[in-house]
């Protein structure tokens, strides 16, 4: 069974500080995507990467891929209360078709 | 573009009744899911459909649960009879291939709590 594990589970930080929330497997994934979930909407894609050890950044965020396409991190520098929601990484089976494995997600909140 | 429609947002039903869910995915995008989401967990996938086919449904639930996508446009998901733990956000998601991986886009989900 493929898991991908999350860390940590929860976080609350004060506007402008630095974090970074970590997803890891022990299988490996052809392509990871990054989602964010505000309370009672659906995930919204943030970033989907491919290629082992590949950094995106989109803004404040940015997204690493390990080498091994097993493990990814989400790094925010200097979050705003706009960043506040539920963090989801969901790593993709090869050949399925779009079938993603989703973690179990990180809750970040961040206080004005 | 219109996004992914979901109906109802918010169901109240008791245990033993049915309830059903409805989706209407993007434009275009051929292939559908159907995920249950518990509180504090990250959503799992139920079924899969290209088009009108199932592509997986390995973690639907068979004996209560059902899905189809009629004309391989809009989606319903049921569950009779519904049980405690169903109680859960079902969300309904459909993608678009980029050339290297599938790109999900999610409705708003329903809300099911079963008393």
């Amino acid at each position: 069974t493929q898991l991908l594990e999350q860390s940590p589970q929860f976080l609350s930080i004060q506007e402008g500080e630095n974090l970074t929330v970590y997803c890891n497997s022990s299988s490996v994934f052809s392509s990871l995507q990054w989602y964010r979930q505000e309370p009672g909407e659906g995930p919204v894609l943030l970033v989907t990467v491919v290629t082992g050890g590949e950094v995106k950044k989109l803004k404040r965020l940015t997204f690493q891929f390990g080498d091994a396409r097993k493990d990814s991190s989400l790094h925010i520098t200097a979050a705003q209360p706009g960043d506040t929601g539920l963090y989801l990484c969901a790593g993709a089976v090869g050949g399925s078709q779009g079938n993603l494995i989703f973690g179990k997600g990180t809750k970040l909140s961040v206080k004005p | 573009e219109a996004g992914v429609a979901q109906s109802p947002r918010y169901k109240i039903i008791e245990k033993r009744q049915s309830v059903a869910f409805w989706c209407n995915p993007i434009s275009g995008h051929a292939t559908l899911y159907w995920y249950q989401q518990i509180l504090g967990q990250g959503p799992k996938l139920l079924i899969q459909f290209q088009n009108n086919g199932v592509v997986d449904d390995s973690q639907l639930p068979k004996d209560r649960f059902s899905a189809e996508r009629l004309k391989g446009v809009d989606s319903t998901l049921k569950i009779q009879p519904a049980k405690l733990e169903d109680s859960a956000v079902y969300l309904c998601a459909s993608s678009l291939y980029r050339g290297f991986s599938y790109e999900q886009y999610f409705g708003p989900g329903t809300r099911l709590t079963v008393t």
